[in-house]
């Protein structure tokens, strides 16, 4: 249990639907942070959030909206998204910027 | 170096062998320096956030080392377990990335009984 929860765990969809992704932290923490895990690739940061403010937008495109409604809850809501787009999205946490990141279990996308 | 570069990108070990694996990240403007263990089907789970060139840090039977002047950091691992079978990550930030850290593609690490 590392505090950090993501839902749902599995998502399949097609590329004209649209799901939302959603991560809950239960450790206090100021920072809120999206990454996407593709096969042979390292992590790669998209979006980050310090107190419920976005500042970190790496280039993401904009099929992929997150939205932080407060500072424990975050979204990722998906529409027309693409094949390449099948990944592992995980969430994580952080008190301040050089503190641990605490990470959830993940949800693996898969698009047809 | 720009990107953060982990090598090998695969080991094998007999339990009880140590090992140690090489983090190599850009030295200009470094901020901080994370390493991270991720095993099959868990989350990735903080071992050690560094920031001060010489530091070693200790967590039982893992520790790491950094070298912020040549930008490189050791992980080691003394007499390996079947448990510590794993993919180590490392991260770098610098002082101009704000909250984003640049994460290499890790090293995965298999311990044999």
């Amino acid at each position: 249990e590392t505090g950090v929860t993501q839902t749902p765990r599995h998502l399949v969809m097609g590329m004209t639907n649209k799901k939302s992704l959603k991560c809950e932290q239960h450790l206090g923490h100021n920072a809120m942070y999206w990454y996407k895990q593709s096969a042979k690739k390292p992590l790669e940061l998209m979006f980050v959030y310090s107190l419920e403010e976005r500042v970190e937008n790496n280039s993401v495109p904009s099929r992929f909206s997150p939205e932080c409604p407060n500072s424990s809850h975050l979204f990722l809501h998906l529409h027309t998204l693409q094949p390449e787009d099948s990944a592992l999205y995980l969430c994580a946490s952080s008190q301040e910027r050089t503190a641990p990141q605490h990470f959830g279990d993940g949800t693996r996308l898969s698009i047809l | 170096i720009l990107n953060v570069e982990q090598s090998p990108q695969s080991l094998h070990v007999q339990e009880g062998d140590s090992t140690n694996f090489t983090c190599s990240f850009p030295s200009s403007n470094f901020y901080a320096l994370h390493w991270y263990r991720w095993e099959t089907a868990k989350s990735p789970e903080a071992l050690f956030v560094m920031t001060l060139n010489g530091d070693e840090k200790k967590k039982g039977r893992i520790s790491a080392t950094l070298n912020t002047k040549e930008g490189y950091s050791y992980l080691y691992i003394k007499g390996s377990q079947p448990e510590d079978s794993a993919t180590y990550l490392c991260a770098s930030a610098n002082s101009n990335s704000g909250y984003a850290l640049n994460f290499g593609k890790g090293t995965s690490l298999l311990v044999t009984p």
